[in-house]
């Protein structure tokens, strides 16, 4: 168990730019999560995966925003014409679902300047 | 549609207390709880994941309660070290249909131990 890891630690990227985030769950879990979190909040959902197959998008989650999962491996999140208000903290998180709990990454930070 | 609250959303103490955090939901119809560390900047750490039949869960100096009935969950931090200095925070799994079971946590506790 290598645990939950996500790259890069650290984006900064100008409005108006694409960026991806990579997140490589724990290899035996089937469900693979997308959370954000903003400064003194707690994570919210963006998305679901199972497998490979993207179940549950939250309306957070505008049409510049989409997630991959090929393979339902590794999963991709990737933010096209950034803007401001995507700086945040993604986290992505594997789990075997309940009465399992939840691994999360160490985050992917996005500052938009 | 499930709530969290965390209480209070900062907490100052001296090094060697012994301290609660709060949690609660308004939900009662849990799988599980299950508190998360977070250090400035990080992820989150898992610390306890406590099931609905349990009442309690331990691990070192944590001790974590489980209160279904009322609503409650709340964390025990004995003897409480500077490195203990971090963000807390509870959530609690809800499925919301496709097979997705979606965390919704609290705010969080900021703990700051002075040494």
């Amino acid at each position: 168990d290598t645990g939950v890891s996500q790259n890069p630690r650290h984006k900064i990227t100008k409005r108006g730019q694409n960026v991806t985030f990579r997140c490589d769950p724990i290899s035996e879990h089937n469900r693979l999560y997308w959370y954000r979190q903003t400064l003194g909040q707690g994570p919210e959902f963006l998305t679901y995966f199972q497998n490979e197959a993207q179940l549950e998008k939250s309306r957070l989650l505008s049409d510049r925003f989409s997630a991959e999962r090929p393979k339902g491996s590794f999963s991709t999140l990737e933010i096209q014409r950034t803007e401001q208000g995507d700086s945040a903290m993604y986290l992505c998180a594997s789990s075997l679902g309940p009465p399992k709990g939840y691994t999360f990454g160490s985050g992917t930070r996005l500052t938009v300047v | 549609k499930q709530e969290v609250t965390q209480i209070p959303a900062a907490l100052s103490v001296p090094e060697g207390e012994n301290l609660v955090l709060n949690c609660s939901f308004t939900d009662s119809a849990i799988y599980n709880l299950q508190w998360f560390r977070q250090d400035p900047g990080k992820g989150l750490t898992s610390l306890l994941l406590i099931q609905s039949s349990q009442r309690e869960q331990t691990s070192g100096r944590l001790n974590a309660s489980l209160d279904k009935s009322s609503g409650r969950s709340t964390l025990y931090i004995a003897a409480s070290q500077p490195g203990d200095s971090a963000t807390y925070l509870c959530a609690v799994p809800a499925y919301s249909g496709a097979g997705s079971y979606q965390l919704t946590f609290g705010k969080g506790t900021k703990l700051s131990v002075i040494p």
